[in-house]
């Protein structure tokens, strides 16, 4: 099993709709975690971290459920410039690499 | 430009030579990490440096890489005897604590 998994998609969703991204990761001891986007052939960027509260910025909302090890992205009133990857990143604890999922691809269309 | 630096963006190199990459991190940022990245997967985590520290290799790095910050400031990634196997991106990435990171745009190596 990978240590972070996620469906790789595409998701292909029209302007305005609301799509949901999971991850599922292994290792219960894990500390940290984030949400990344990347768009093609460009580096990876922080979208944002993800709080045991859960939180939220803008039309996005990122939560986490310890019990069954996954986090979760919600994107709502999707726009054109949302079309990337989304990478799910889980920290160990008392580690210090991040661990990457393979990512999970959105297009949205017109 | 303030954000994380990587030099060359491009390489090509003949199997079996050895290659250089460089990162400069964002300024007074203490963790820099490196990843290697190729078509279709997330980053795959190669080693991580507090200041001039190397606090952590992945199993998976073999005895052909190495890596370096002298310094504490700017790091060095050096491939040794290249393969074609060694073909990807090669991502550098700094953070000033735990919550999250910032990528430099990457060298594309690619052994021919």
């Amino acid at each position: 099993r990978k240590e972070v998994e996620q469906d790789p998609g595409p998701f292909n969703v029209p302007e305005g709709a609301t799509v949901a991204f999971n991850c599922t990761y292994s290792n219960s001891a894990s500390q940290s975690f984030f949400w990344y986007r990347q768009d093609c052939r460009k580096e990876p960027k922080l979208l944002m971290s993800v709080y045991s509260s859960g939180n939220e910025d803008g039309r996005f909302t990122a939560q986490l459920n310890r019990a069954s090890q996954y986090i979760s992205l919600l994107i709502r009133d999707s726009k054109l410039s949302d079309s990337a990857t989304y990478l799910c990143v889980v920290t160990p604890r008392n580690n210090n690499d991040m661990r990457f999922g393979a990512g999970t691809r959105l297009t949205v269309k017109p | 430009d303030t954000g994380v630096s990587q030099d060359p963006r491009h390489k090509i190199t003949k199997r079996g030579q050895n290659v250089t990459f460089r990162c400069d991190p964002i300024s007074e940022h203490n963790r820099l990490y490196w990843y290697r990245q190729t078509l279709g997967q997330g980053p795959e985590f190669l080693t991580y440096f507090q200041n001039e520290a190397q606090l952590e290799k992945s199993r998976l790095l073999s005895d052909r890489f190495s890596a370096e910050r002298p310094k504490g400031s700017f790091s060095t990634l050096e491939i040794q005897r290249t393969e074609q196997g060694d073909s990807a991106m090669y991502l550098c990435a700094s953070s000033p604590n735990r919550e999250g990171a910032f990528f430099g745009q990457g060298t594309r190596l690619t052994v021919v």
